[in-house]
């Protein structure tokens, strides 16, 4: 089954706690992304992919990291998370760099207190 | 930067009424527009994908079209049912590859 796998589904940490977010799609796609979605914001993009190793800023890249070694994982690593970290993150991933429909995983709650 | 609008953030109608969701961009500079529903708990579903150089697109019940020089999509979906219910979402792909989204609309269609 086509699909985009993200881990864990709920993460309650605290503040300075290294952290990593898994994602990984098995449709061999080009490209992949990360965003976070707040309440009246939307969804807001954090890091984008367009291959392997091939990584650049969304609109809100600060306190994240990111890396593409393998082409099916997309990783989202907060190296010292804060409150305002707090969020609700969702993977995706699509052919090429925009023409086809995105696929988005079930999503990621992170709670950091 | 782009800037995303959807009026309303709710919409509430009967059964069988036509719904008429609204997505309002800033920059026509666009690849292309998508319309996504979200289910409580779930991730995105992509709905309908236009391309910058289309003016509509069209699957089953949901109709979209986009209007670049005016900085508008419209998502339309016929004899709404109860199913509809959810969150839908338009997103902007600029051509700098980023992707903007709206807040969305909840639509709750009665019974």
């Amino acid at each position: 089954e086509a699909q985009v796998t993200q881990n864990p589904r709920y993460l309650i940490t605290v503040t300075g706690k290294k952290l990593t977010v898994t994602c990984s799609q098995n449709m061999n796609h080009e490209y992949m992304s990360w965003y976070r979605q707040d309440p009246g914001l939307g969804l807001r993009q954090i890091y984008y992919s367009m291959n392997v190793e091939v990584t650049d800023k969304g609109d809100v890249p600060e306190g994240y990291k990111v890396s593409r070694k393998e082409k099916r994982n997309f990783p989202l690593i907060l190296e010292s998370p804060s409150p305002n970290q707090t969020s609700l993150y969702f993977c995706a991933s699509s052919y090429g760099t925009g023409g086809i429909h995105l696929h988005f995983g079930n999503g990621t709650r992170l709670t950091v207190t | 930067k782009q800037e995303v609008t959807q009026i309303p953030a709710a919409l509430s109608v009967p059964e069988g009424e036509n719904l008429v969701l609204n997505c309002s961009f800033t920059d026509s500079a666009i690849y292309n527009l998508q319309w996504f529903r979200q289910d409580p708990g779930k991730g995105l579903t992509s709905l309908l994908l236009i391309q910058s150089s289309q003016r509509e697109q069209t699957s089953g019940r949901l109709n979209a079209s986009l209007d670049k020089s005016s900085g508008r999509s419209t998502l339309y979906i016929a004899a709404s049912q109860p199913g509809d219910s959810a969150t839908y979402l338009c997103a902007v792909r600029r051509n700098d590859y980023k992707l903007s989204f709206g807040a969305g609309t909840t639509v709750t269609v009665r019974a």
